[in-house]
């Protein structure tokens, strides 16, 4: 299975501010996946970013509010703009497995993010 | 369209007795299904999986979970629970040959084991 790390672990950030969460993989991977995770709640995916191509967002995500960079095959950040309490989540992302499993997929530790 | 519905947002285990997940899903095509499990602040690590191969699916830590396609169902057992066991349980499913790879996750079983 890939390692996957996260940057930062967590943050505190005010209202209308925006914070830029990085995951970093230890193998080239195809497809790499943004979850968002609110607080007792289970995971929805936000997009799929695959390298040199525009993110794919899921139903109620916009490009506006989480704009997605993939500049290679081990690397990508998810931001997330002009934050509101209701951002107040755990970002993950996750890649899927070597093999080609259909669905298989191995997640970072998450970042937790609280908006004040 | 997928979905994955799990029986029971909390599930009370005594030490030692047997852990019951339940999970049935609806997939207009043949499912892959997923248990993953999540430990307090941490990501999500995968259990098992069934990939259309044996119906009875083996992981790590003892779990297993069978697939009943006429039940549609993949329900996670351990006969003997432990305390380390305790954390939340996700069952997600992904559709065979699907574009994106894409997991549809339930709304999460929290065990939580008792000494």
């Amino acid at each position: 299975s890939a390692v996957i790390s996260q940057k930062p672990s967590r943050d505190i950030c005010q209202r209308g501010t925006s914070l830029t969460i990085q995951c970093q993989v230890d193998s080239q991977v195809t497809m790499m996946f943004w979850y968002r995770q609110q607080p007792g709640q289970s995971l929805t995916l936000i997009a799929t970013a695959n390298q040199g191509s525009e993110a794919t967002y899921e139903s109620g995500f916009v490009i506006d509010k989480f704009p997605i960079s993939r500049p290679n095959l081990t690397f990508s950040t998810l931001t997330v703009s002009n934050m509101s309490p209701e951002d107040s989540s755990i970002y993950l992302c996750s890649v899927t497995g070597k093999g080609g499993f259909l669905g298989e997929q191995y997640f970072g530790p998450g970042t937790r993010l609280t908006v004040t | 369209a997928q979905s994955v519905t799990q029986l029971g947002s909390h599930v009370s285990v005594s030490e030692g007795a047997l852990v019951l997940l339940r999970c049935n899903y609806s997939s207009s095509v043949p499912p892959y299904l997923f248990w993953y499990v999540q430990y307090p602040n941490q990501g999500l690590q995968l259990l098992l999986k069934y990939t259309s191969a044996a119906t009875l699916v083996k992981g790590i830590n003892g779990f297993e979970a069978e697939f009943k396609k006429s039940e549609t169902s993949f329900h996670l057992t351990k006969p003997s629970a432990h305390m380390s066991d305790a954390a939340e349980y996700f069952c997600a499913v992904s559709a065979q040959g699907a574009a994106g790879n894409k997991l549809t996750f339930g709304g999460g079983t929290r065990v939580l084991v008792k000494p």
